[in-house]
Parts: structure tokens; sequence; C-alpha cells
């Protein structure tokens, strides 16, 4: 069946350093949709992406579409302790309307 | 806050029993859907409903079933419940436009406990 996978699965950096988590489909996704959660609490809206190819920031933020519409990136630059929390990419299949969260990555940032 | 409440917060039930959890969603959102997280996982997609009918279903036992009404208020119900059941429950609410579905908002969950 569908599945959407998310590496790592965890990640420990230094505040200020970089952070990247990639989502992987098994199959060609509609869109794709990004959310954030912080421990104990709901996934947070941060992006959609929805052309092959496409690229999208928000401030510190950049989010990436493959070509083949079957991956994408999250990369995160000079990191803070705010950023701290589950982030889970979510594939959606026009098809069937169906959503396929990813494994998430939980990041920790060290001040 | 997203404007979409859950209630109750929390649930602790017995197998074999009925739940019922409520959603509320947020105002003018005509597109309710419905997630199971187990602890450490990702949400999984349990169903789907636009304008009171069911427009698309995850892969889980037809025990799990939902209403929404025309309010866009919503029920999640599961039935014969199980140890594997116990989980945090998530709505959440969205408008889908004739160019597709838009960002969801989510309710603070349900957690659900089968004992």
């Amino acid at each position: 069946g569908q599945q959407v996978m998310q590496i790592p699965q965890y990640q420990h950096v230094q505040e200020g350093e970089d952070f990247t988590t990639y989502c992987n489909s098994s199959t060609t996704l509609s869109n794709i949709q990004w959310y954030k959660q912080r421990p104990g609490g709901h996934p947070v809206f941060l992006i959609q992406l929805v052309k092959s190819g496409e690229v999208k920031k928000q401030k510190r933020l950049t989010f990436q579409f493959g070509e083949a519409k079957k991956n994408s990136s999250l990369h995160i630059t000079a990191t803070q302790t705010t950023d701290v929390g589950t982030y889970f990419c979510a594939g959606y299949l026009y098809t069937g309307n169906q959503f396929y969260f990813g494994t998430g990555t939980s990041l920790t940032v060290i001040p | 806050e997203t404007g979409v409440t859950q209630s109750p917060t929390h649930l602790i039930k017995t197998r074999g029993q009925q739940v019922t959890l409520r959603c509320s969603s947020q105002s003018g959102h005509n597109t309710v859907s419905w997630y199971q997280q187990a602890l450490g996982q990702g949400p999984q997609f349990i169903f789907q409903y636009y304008r009171e009918e069911e427009n698309g279903r995850g892969n889980f036992p037809p025990r799990f079933s939902g209403l929404q009404f025309p309010n866009y208020s919503s029920e999640l119900n599961v039935n014969a419940l199980e140890l594997d059941d116990s989980a945090l429950y998530l709505c959440a609410s969205s408008l889908v436009l004739a160019v597709g579905i838009e960002e969801q908002f989510f309710g603070p969950g349900t957690r659900l406990t089968v004992l």
C-alpha cells in the first residue's frame, strides 16, 4: 500500500546549525503539505506544495517538491530553540481523497 | 488557536465498548477529516467528510464510522473497542475549493485509552 517515509527519524542540532528532513512517497502525489507538531500539541500547517519542482520559502524555512512529485524536503537555516518539534509531511492523493502522513522527524535544538 | 474544538479531552473505555468523539469545525469550512495518532507516530487518516457525505476513507475497519452535520460539526464513532484503538484522535477542518483542498486546521485532539 501507499507509504510515506521520512528521514531522519530524530535529529539533534546545536542552535544555529541547519536542519533538513526528507519525505519519500511510494507513489506520485497530487500535492504535499508540511506540518509541525510541538510535544503535547496538535499538527500545525506550515505550507502546501502543488507543482512539480516547486520551491517555497518562509523566512528560514525552505520547502521543495520533487520533479516526480514523489519526494519533498524541508530545510531550516540557522535553527532556533523555537524550531523544536516533530515535522510531518502529508501527501495528498486526489483519487480517493486520501492523506498520508509521513513518519515524522523529531527535531531537538541544543542551546 | 485554530477555531477547531474537540470533546472530550480525555476518555477511558474498556474493550468491547463503544465511543463517540465530537469535533466542531472552523467557521466556513466544508470538510472535516479524522485521524488516529498512536504515540510516537504520524497521524493515520481515518476518513473525510465533505458536505455531510463520506468523501474518502483510509485503511480502517467499518467499526470506525462518522457523521458530519449541517452546521459542519462532526462525530467519530468507534464500536467494539480494542486495546490498539488507544491513541490520540484528531479532527481537522478545511475548505475544499474547485482547485483542491486547502490547509487543514487541527483540533487539540481526544486522548482515548482502552483498558
